[in-house]
């Protein structure tokens, strides 16, 4: 979904190196999400944040830290990447309000490797 | 907490036959239930959900799927498969009642043979 933009798209690094993924969103939600996706495991949440004030753990928050810059901007850090840190990570929105159903919007990912 | 279930890992079907992709979850209240696409290199894409009213939900590209609250399943249909629907579904549910997060299955890739 073009609304929701990740950058990179595809990043290489090494143990021990900080990294940061960034999203960014125009669909004028509130609501951010950081996923990531390994083979056979589906979506495992990392972290999400309801406003630029709100922010909570998922369930696989460890050795992961956010930052929510503005309500379009919500950044991904590895501290101190380690191998298994490899995997694909997408970010997502969605938005709040009376009859809000939670449909979340996902934006295109990017593939992070740890050697 | 809620969780889903997606207990087979590839569903291989024939070109122009009906497709089947099931989903079983568990809440502690009312589920809100959704089915999402991931084409290859792609992001997910939301196909349909289910909120309330009738157990039959029509979504995106001809698919379907019912609400079972007895067998707790929410099973996504299409009644002929085309290649392109070749790709990995992702069962997911939300406790309207519970916490905000929506658990994933772990998913299912679709292969159609033409």
């Amino acid at each position: 979904d073009a609304d929701v933009t990740q950058t990179p798209r595809n990043r290489i690094t090494k143990t021990g190196k900080r990294i940061m993924l960034e999203c960014s969103q125009t669909k004028g939600h509130d609501r951010m999400y950081w996923y990531r996706q390994d083979p056979g495991l589906g979506l495992r949440l990392i972290y999400y944040s309801f406003d630029v004030k709100d922010i909570n753990k998922g369930e696989i928050s460890d050795g992961y830290s956010v930052s929510r810059q503005a309500q379009a901007k919500f950044s991904l850090s590895l501290e101190s990447a380690i191998p298994n840190q490899t995997a694909l990570y997408f970010c997502a929105t969605s938005e709040t309000g009376t009859g809000y159903t939670d449909t979340q919007y996902f934006g295109p990912g990017t593939r992070l490797t740890v050697l | 907490a809620q969780s889903v279930a997606q207990p087979e890992d590839q569903v291989n079907v024939a070109e122009g036959n009906p497709l089947t992709v099931k989903c079983t979850y568990s809440v502690s209240g009312n589920p809100y239930l959704f089915w999402y696409v991931q084409y290859p290199n792609r992001g997910l894409q939301f196909l349909l959900k289910y909120i309330t009213g009738d157990n039959l939900v029509k979504g995106s590209y001809g698919f379907e799927a019912e609400f079972n609250k007895s067998q707790t399943s929410f099973h996504l249909k299409k009644p002929s498969a085309l290649v392109s629907d070749s790709a990995l579904y992702f069962c997911a549910v939300r406790d309207i009642n519970g916490n905000n997060r929506l658990a994933f299955g772990k998913g299912n890739q679709v292969v159609v043979i033409p």
